[in-house]
């Protein structure tokens, strides 16, 4: 079945090194996606999202890439902190739907 | 606002209980979610709604039934739990979708760890 996932399940970083953290899709249908932060406990906490007819988006340290050719979607953090330890996930929705499908999620590790 | 709220935070159930997950929200959202997330996975889709009185399955909805007769409050009931059940269970909850619009940013609850044993 269609299914999104991950290149790398963990990635260990410098503090002040920008990291990049890497998702596969397979739907083609999907034209929505969005990359969740989640903390140890915590439920995911949205960080940013693009829409299929874009390439780039940037956020606030944050910048999302969308290369639909290869259906492959990346997120870089600039100038990493401590507080950016976490599991992220890229989730994809059909903007026609109300569902959105998670990939499995990367371990991000700061070390200071 | 107290966004999406989650009772209880932890609980142990045997083989065969039955126990209620109760999620509330009090952002007049439309829409609301139910996911189990297992360990070292994402979240996989149990079931939703998009309004009161309205049910959908999702992704893995065996073994787990809901409801929706409030816009506030969609709980999710197991019968008859079984330890594949152990894991942790996120509701969340958003606003409609607008027809052409990005879908409207899902707000997550804090999460419920239940172990079946």
């Amino acid at each position: 079945g269609e299914n999104v996932g991950l290149h790398l399940p963990t990635l260990s970083v410098q503090e002040g090194d920008n990291s990049i953290i890497n998702c596969a899709y397979s739907n083609s249908a999907s034209d929505y996606f969005i990359w969740y932060k989640q903390e140890s406990g915590k439920g995911p906490q949205f960080i940013i999202d693009i829409r299929s007819n874009m390439d780039k988006r940037q956020g606030q340290r944050v910048t999302v890439l969308l290369n639909k050719t290869v259906k492959h979607l990346s997120l870089q953090i600039a100038a990493t902190q401590p507080g950016d330890s976490a599991v992220y996930f890229c989730a994809e929705q059909e903007t026609s739907g109300s569902r959105l499908t998670f990939g499995e999620g990367t371990q991000l590790t700061v070390n200071p | 606002n107290a966004g999406v709220t989650q009772t209880p935070k932890f609980r142990i159930l045997k083989i065969g209980q039955s126990m209620t997950l109760q999620c509330a929200q009090d952002m007049n959202h439309n829409y609301m979610y139910w996911y189990r997330q297992d360990p070292g996975m994402g979240l996989k889709l149990i079931y939703y709604s998009v309004g009161a009185g309205i049910t959908d399955k999702g992704e893995v909805p065996n073994g787990y039934n809901v409801s929706r007769s409030t816009t506030e409050d969609f709980p999710l009931r197991l019968e008859l739990a079984a330890p594949s059940q152990t894991s942790v269970y996120f509701c969340a909850s958003s606003y409609s979708g607008l027809a052409g619009l990005p879908p409207p940013e899902q707000f997550f609850g804090p999460g419920t760890r239940l172990t079946v044993l």
